[in-house]
Order: C-alpha cells, then sequence, then structure tokens
C-alpha cells in the first residue's frame, strides 16, 4: 500500500529564510506532484515530477525528485508572506492505480514579517 | 479555457438527509475524479471515472455513497444518509485522456456540513 509522508506538518518561518519541506513515500512510483491550497480554496498544481533526479523551479520554490530514495523536497528561498497557504505532495499509484493520487497530510507554512 | 466547475458551494444538512454534489470537468477532458478531504488532511479519492466508466472505487463507501457520470461529462456525487463523519469538503478534479502523466485540475469543491 502506497503511503505518503510530509514533514514537517506546521511551519512557521520569518521572511527572507530558506527552507525545505520533505515528502517520502513507500513504494515505487513515477510520477509525484506538489500543490498548493489556501484557506478555503481548492488546490493549485505547482509542479509535476516525472523521472529520477528531476528538478523544477517557479520563483522562490523548486522541487526535486528522487525515486530510488522515494523523497521530494521542495525548497522555498527568501521566504515572503505570499507563500503562506498549505503545501501538499501527491504520489500517483503505480501499475493498475495509476490515476489514484495519494496525498500527504500537508504543510501548512506560515512566513511571519 | 474554464475550470472544473462545482455546486454547491456549501451545504448544511442532518444526519441521516441526503445530498448530492453536482461537478463540470474542463472540456475534453475524459477522466474525473471525486476526492474527500476532511479537515487537517489531504484529499483522499472516492471514486474516478474514464468517460461514463468507473475505473476505481474501492474507496468509495458503497453503502450510503453513489456517483455516476451518466454521458461522460457532467457528475454527480450523493450521499444518502448522511453521518456526521462525511463532514469534509468534496473536491471535484478532472484530466485529459488516460490518468497516465495527465495532471489533474481541482475544482473550488463543495464544503458539507452534518450536524
Amino acid at each position: 500500500e502506497l503511503k505518503v509522508e510530509q514533514n514537517p506538518l506546521f511551519l512557521s518561518m520569518q521572511e527572507g529564510k530558506n527552507y525545505t519541506i520533505y515528502c517520502n513515500y513507500s513504494t515505487t512510483s513515477d510520477r509525484l506532484y506538489w500543490y498548493r491550497q489556501d484557506p478555503g480554496k481548492s488546490l493549485e498544481s505547482l509542479f509535476v515530477l516525472l523521472s529520477n533526479g528531476a528538478v523544477k523551479q517557479e520563483g522562490r520554490l523548486m522541487a526535486s525528485l528522487d525515486t530510488k530514495a522515494r523523497l521530494s523536497t521542495l525548497h522555498i528561498t527568501a521566504a515572503v508572506h505570499d507563500l503562506s497557504a498549505t503545501y501538499f505532495c501527491a504520489v500517483a499509484g503505480y501499475g493498475g492505480s495509476q490515476g489514484n493520487l495519494i496525498f500527504g497530510k500537508g504543510t501548512k507554512l506560515s512566513v511571519k514579517p | 479555457e474554464a475550470g472544473v466547475a462545482q455546486s454547491p458551494r456549501y451545504k448544511i444538512i442532518e444526519k441521516r438527509q441526503s445530498v448530492a454534489f453536482w461537478c463540470n470537468p474542463i472540456s475534453g477532458h475524459a477522466t474525473l475524479y471525486w476526492y474527500q478531504q476532511i479537515l487537517g488532511q489531504g484529499p483522499k479519492l472516492l471514486i474516478q471515472f474514464q468517460n461514463n466508466g468507473v475505473v476505481d472505487d474501492s474507496q468509495l463507501p458503497k453503502d450510503r455513497f453513489s456517483a455516476e457520470r451518466l454521458k461522460g461529462v457532467d457528475s454527480t456525487l450523493k450521499i444518502q444518509p448522511a453521518k456526521l463523519e462525511d463532514s469534509a469538503v468534496y473536491l471535484c478534479a478532472s484530466s485529459f485522456g488516460t490518468p497516465s502523466y495527465n495532471e489533474q485540475f481541482f475544482g473550488p469543491g463543495t464544503r458539507l456540513t452534518v450536524l
């Protein structure tokens, strides 16, 4: 059974600081997604990572994937208040359940001035 | 391009009542998903349709939940009768073609409160 663990679950940062959110998953998968969710809103897709060693960057966010370690990271550089949200990683089921995304519990990020 | 539409946005019912949610996916998206997101948790897949056929409903509580996508476009999710633990946000998502490598786009969700 595919399980996805994120840590930390809560993160309070000061503006201008760097930090990393970790996403570990338990079984083989060939796709990993990062989503952002603002309070009361739906999920916004940030990154899709499809291969080992994949790295994608958008603004102050950078995501990477290590399929051998079953680990993805979301790195935040020089945080700003606008990045405050909950971030989810989701891993695609393998084989017959390819459409089934298994989500982590989310990391609630709060960026303070 | 219009996104995934859902209605209603909010619903409050008493336990043992029935409720239905509606979803209209992005035009041309063959695959449609319903997720349940309980407060403080990540979304959990309830059911996945490919056109009008069910691909995966292994986590759908079939004694009280049902879903259909009769013409391969719109979908409805029904709960009958509702329980307190059904209080959650119900998210609809869609993707183009087969699930493999296709990104899912999420609707705004329906927030259900069961009293």
